[in-house]
């Protein structure tokens, strides 16, 4: 069984750009979560999608948005990047009722300049 | 809001020697699950152990154990026979019970493992 996947492994960007980060979950799991993991700040849950709708974001502003798709796959988008959102994104699946587990992938490292 | 606290930032252990891993927790609810979450140098988060609120039995996998003490909320890892492979950076994390607004993991700042030889 294929685990989650992300793309791409590395972005670089440059201040004010967008970054588009792509995930796709575990087969079967309706539910995709992003986490920030910025050095010092640990992990910080984003966004939750299911059944192709947001149900929960954390506590970040509206430049960083996301959807997901009907296939389940996901996208974060991040408008008008800063120097500060530089971190590791992480994206989880789990099955919104059964398992609790959320399976990480291995993110994307969005560096921005 | 729930916190929570991994107050150990760096941990050592000898190889095939016992380390025990400390995380609190803050929350009013009562029904939740906490989990050990581990984090290799290649950076895919790997699920350890799970532990759900309600059970008074100390979940255990292999080699690993908790101590889940519901009243002081605390829950600390016990990683027993220590191998090079276990030297990673372990996050303590807790989520609320489906049922309520949100599915999402809270944790804690991370112990970083290391494994001598």
């Amino acid at each position: 069984e294929a685990g989650v996947t992300q793309s791409p492994t590395h972005l670089i960007k440059t201040r004010g750009q967008q970054a588009t980060l792509r995930c796709s979950p575990i087969s079967g799991h309706t539910s995709v979560y992003w986490y920030q993991q910025a050095l010092g700040l640990g992990l910080q849950f984003l966004l939750w999608y299911d059944e192709g709708e947001e149900r929960n974001r954390g506590n970040f502003p509206p430049r960083f948005s996301g959807r997901q798709f009907p296939n389940y796959s996901s996208e974060l988008n991040v408008n008008a990047l800063e120097l500060e959102d530089s971190a590791l994104y992480l994206c989880a699946s789990s099955l919104i009722r059964g398992s609790n587990e959320q399976f990480f992938g291995p993110g994307t490292r969005l560096t921005v300049l | 809001a729930q916190t929570v606290t991994q107050s150990q930032p760096e941990m050592s252990v000898q190889e095939a020697e016992t380390v025990t891993l400390s995380c609190t927790y803050d929350t009013s609810e009562s029904d939740y699950y906490l989990f050990w979450y581990k984090q290799p140098p290649s950076r895919q988060m790997i699920l350890v152990i799970r532990q759900e609120a309600y059970k008074q039995q100390n979940a255990t996998e292999n080699r690993f154990s908790v101590n889940f003490q519901k009243a002081a909320k605390s829950f600390s890892l016990k990683i027993s026979d220590s191998q090079l492979g276990d030297a990673a950076m372990y996050f303590c994390a807790y989520r609320q019970n489906y049922g309520g607004a949100t599915n999402k993991l809270i944790f804690g700042t991370g112990t970083l493992l290391a494994v001598q030889p």
